[in-house]
């Protein structure tokens, strides 16, 4: 199966900063990659899909690159309700896999 | 606006079986390819099954495939998820999706003696 690797596992940024995630796979999913946000207590959000095609309400502050084995996440300037635990998950092999998350904290 | 409304939670003993319902509003079920992934304690998600979007196959991870089984009500416009045999190790979130876009609230579901 793909491994996702997700990195940082935590990464503590402050508001108005910068935050960029990193996604690797193991092998080529394509772009057969979507980014997911997550709270507490709640369903995944997806973010992405595609690897870079934005889905529908997300902020333009967030970006998102790559395809084959590298991915990244970008959140140009943090808000509050940026804090939150971001999964990757290729869609292009069975089965479907996840990376283990980064937790963006402050 | 599609909605996936999942059933309630649900404490089993080990051994026994859950079934799990995932209520689709909005869209079709029928034109749509449905996925469980569930979610531990760790928080780590794992995909569990879907439908293969070329053939309408199930597909499920090795880790279930002798014990889930996905059927749907295209009548009741609903999904479901049952798994059997379960243990301690299976207490989790279990998601229905239409992966990427669209997800159920989450349905958690406890097994213990």
């Amino acid at each position: 199966e793909i491994v996702l690797t997700q990195s940082p596992g935590i990464l503590s940024v402050s508001p108005g900063e910068r935050a960029t995630l990193s996604c690797r796979a193991s092998q080529s999913v394509k772009t057969n990659l979507a980014w997911y946000q997550q709270k507490p207590g709640r369903a995944p959000r997806v973010l992405f899909y595609g690897a870079s095609t934005r889905a529908t309400g997300v902020q333009p502050t967030f970006s998102a690159s790559g395809s084959a084995t590298e991915f990244t996440l970008t959140i140009s300037s943090l808000q509050s309700e940026d804090f939150a635990v971001y999964y990757c998950q290729q869609y292009n092999d069975w089965p479907y896999t996840f990376g283990q998350g980064t937790k963006l904290e402050i | 606006q599609v909605q996936l409304l999942q059933s309630g939670a649900e404490v089993k003993k080990p051994g026994a079986s859950v079934k799990v319902s995932c209520k689709v509003s909005g869209y079709s079920l029928s034109k749509l390819s449905m996925h469980w992934v569930r979610q531990g304690p760790g928080g780590r998600l794992e995909w569990l099954a879907g439908h293969d979007p070329e053939d309408g196959e199930t597909i499920s991870s090795q880790k279930f495939q002798d014990r889930i089984s996905l059927t749907e009500d295209r009548a009741t416009n609903t999904a479901y998820m049952e798994l059997t045999s379960l243990r301690s190790e299976d207490t989790a979130v279990y998601f229905c999706a239409t992966i990427p876009m669209w997800w159920g609230q989450g349905t958690l579901v406890s097994v213990s003696s």
